[in-house]
């Protein structure tokens, strides 16, 4: 079956250090996949996407990574900072209506 | 302008009882969206309209959920006979382009649904 993994526990990241957050999925080939922040409760608030033939993209301090023969997405956030702290989901879609989101990973940048 | 707004922010209702539950998507977006979020999870596709009609609505649980749209703009998820596991944030996102494939989608806040 479709499966999405992120890092199942919480990210605890001393300020100005990289963030690396991992999205794998598994049975699925996405067109491309986006990544969200979500703070408790808000709804999701779109951040990068990026198609299934880039490899990278970057805006600003973060930066994504999709590696489609790995199945794999890395989320980067560089000289992180406390306000970064909160949850960060992957949505993988292959059409305008199957979108799969991950779990999410819950971030907290200490100062 | 303003964003995706949906009422109410949070409703209880009793087991077996009808919710209506409102989106207001953002002016000019054709796509709207449903999700479903339990605690600790991503948010769950429900249906998703391009205009007035149900594009895709195979994420619907079961005949208990329906949703509309009747003039392409706000949107209704109507549940009956509610039972204590559809408690859960419903969230609803909008789109500019519909039947693209690289839309950002826009969240509202979500309504928080409790069935006692």
């Amino acid at each position: 079956s479709q499966k999405i993994e992120q890092n199942s526990e919480a990210l605890n990241i001393q300020e100005g250090k990289t963030a690396t957050l991992t999205c794998n999925y598994t049975n699925y080939s996405p067109a491309y996949l986006q990544w969200y922040r979500q703070d408790p409760g808000r709804g999701p608030v779109f951040l990068l996407l990026i198609r299934e033939n880039e490899k990278e993209k970057r805006k600003e301090r973060l930066k994504v990574t999709f590696d489609t023969t790995l199945k794999q997405s890395l989320f980067h956030i560089t000289a992180s900072q406390p306000a970064d702290s909160a949850t960060y989901l992957c949505a993988l879609y292959s059409s305008a209506s199957k979108i799969i989101f991950g779990s999410g990973t819950r971030l907290s940048i200490r100062p | 302008g303003a964003g995706v707004s949906q009422t109410p922010s949070n409703k209880v209702t009793e087991k077996g009882k009808y919710v209506e539950l409102r989106c207001d998507p953002i002016s000019g977006h054709t796509a709207l969206y449903w999700y479903r979020q339990s605690l600790g999870q991503g948010p769950e596709f429900l249906i998703y309209f391009q205009g007035t009609g149900a594009a895709d609505d195979s994420g619907l649980p079961n005949d208990r959920f329906f949703a509309v749209r009747p003039e392409g703009s706000v949107s209704t998820l109507k549940i009956q006979r509610t039972e204590r596991g559809d408690s859960a944030v419903y969230l609803c996102a909008s789109s500019f382009r519909s039947g693209s494939l690289y839309n950002e989608q826009f969240f509202g806040p979500g309504t928080r649904l409790t069935v006692l």
